[in-house]
């Protein structure tokens, strides 16, 4: 079935310091793929997503590429503030689908 | 313009009873969706409703059933409650129910917590 793969965390990093958190899939067909962010006491945002092979998604400075491929799509930044520290979650719509498979989530801390 | 938005923030239930969660979708959104949470781990999706009909439903009992209201808003009822079902239950709402590419927007949560 359906199902998304997400690095293990929680992962702590100095400010400035280069971010990647990884994400692999398991899915057919072509689904449509997320990175969902979830700052203290707030809900989950949408950070960015690509909805074919080789789409690159990016916001607020971070980016993922859709790797067919490798069935990947890690999530990358190359300086991470202090204000980054949240739990991200990767995740997927499968083709023709509504609903979304998330992965566990990493937890990011930034220190100063 | 006001987000998704669900009451109650916290519940405490026990072992058998039964709860009603609701959501509001974000204005101008048709579509809402219930996720389960469980501490540390990713959203589970429940169910999808649309049209006030349930649409696609995940790997959850019939314990767990719903509603959609002809303003959109829902309800999410959990029947014969176990311990287990204790987590954050989140509420997403999009327009229309296509295509997985449209955002879903989340609401901050319910805390459930069965004791």
């Amino acid at each position: 079935g359906d199902s998304v793969t997400q690095m293990e965390g929680p992962v702590t990093l100095s400010e400035e310091a280069f971010l990647t958190i990884n994400c692999t899939y398991t899915a057919t067909g072509y689904p449509s793929l997320f990175w969902y962010v979830q700052y203290p006491g707030e809900g989950l945002q949408l950070l960015l997503k690509a909805t074919k092979a080789d789409d690159k998604g990016s916001n607020k400075g971070f980016e993922a590429t859709y790797r067919k491929e490798t069935t990947s799509f890690h999530l990358e930044k190359g300086s991470v503030q202090v204000s980054d520290s949240a739990v991200y979650f990767c995740a997927l719509s499968p083709t023709g689908a509504n609903n979304l498979f998330f992965g566990t989530g990493t937890r990011l801390t930034v220190i100063p | 313009d006001a987000g998704v938005t669900q009451s109650p923030t916290h519940l405490i239930k026990t072992r058998g009873q039964q709860v009603t969660l609701r959501c509001s979708p974000k204005s101008g959104h048709d579509t809402v969706s219930w996720y389960q949470q469980a501490l540390g781990q990713g959203p589970q999706f429940i169910f999808q409703y649309y049209e006030e009909e349930e649409r696609q439903r995940g790997n959850f009992p019939d314990r767990f059933s719903g509603h959609q209201f002809p303003n959109y808003s829902s309800e999410l009822n959990v029947n014969a409650l176990l311990l287990g079902d204790s987590a954050l239950y989140l509420c997403a709402s999009r327009l229309g129910p296509g295509g997985g590419s449209y955002e879903q927007y989340f609401g901050p949560g319910t805390r459930l917590t069965v004791t």
